[in-house]
């Protein structure tokens, strides 16, 4: 099992530029989880999926943030336009089911820098 | 505020000691709990989980032990080993909803 993929795995880009992370959960999984962890705040739940619907978005800070999940197997994070406030590391995971009791696995995460 | 928290931020240990990461909770209605162990430049791992209806669950060289009087959670560590030098967090759930989770404790482990 290739686990949690995410790319790309380290992104620098300017103020006001667009950005998209990307993720593959794991095959067969039917929730997808979007994090950002930051050290002043820590991991925070931005939104999540299930079946490829977005359940819970409130954790989405602004406008400029927007999640899709096209298939099973393919979700997107965009930022458009970045800040250099969004700079922190972007998780996805994903979990066999939204129920609280099923183990979210993790992606590697995107490092993402804005100058 | 955050619902779940750790109360140290650093835990310094010798290799070969057991380690003891304390983690406490606000929402008795939490019925389910996880502890994720994050290496540098990677994505939180899945140790070990509990449930409420249970106290005390072992891993390989892990246990969780849960107190639901003080709402307090703790991921044990036996025989400590450099390679358990990481980031602990301890998730909740709430509600079925996703899980929350705290700002994590640094483990680090010295020969």
């Amino acid at each position: 099992d290739a686990g949690v993929i995410q790319s790309p795995r380290h992104e620098v880009t300017e103020m006001g530029q667009e950005v998209t992370l990307r993720c593959k959960p794991i095959s067969g999984h039917n929730s997808l989880f979007w994090y950002r962890q930051t050290m002043m705040r820590g991991l925070e739940l931005l939104i999540y999926f299930n079946n490829n619907v977005p359940i819970d978005d409130s954790g989405m800070p602004e406008d400029r943030f927007s999640a899709k999940m096209p298939n099973a197997s393919f979700s997107t994070l965009k930022i458009q336009p970045s800040e250099p406030r969004d700079s922190a590391v972007y998780f996805c995971a994903s979990s066999l089911d939204r129920a609280s009791t099923d183990t979210q696995y993790f992606g590697p995460g995107t490092r993402l820098t804005v100058l | 505020g955050e619902s779940v928290g750790l109360h140290l931020p650093t835990l310094s240990v010798q290799e070969g000691d057991n380690s003891i990461i304390n983690c406490a909770y606000s929402n008795s209605a939490s019925d389910y709990f996880i502890w994720y162990k994050q290496e540098s430049g990677k994505g939180p791992q899945f140790i070990i989980d509990i449930r409420s209806n249970m106290d005390k669950r072992q891993g390989q060289r892990v246990t969780v032990l849960l107190n639901k009087t003080v709402k307090h959670l703790s991921l044990q560590i036996a025989a400590t080993q450099p390679g358990d030098s990481a980031v602990y967090f301890c998730a909740e759930n709430q509600a079925g909803t996703a899980l929350i989770f705290g700002k994590g404790t640094t483990l680090s482990v010295s020969s």
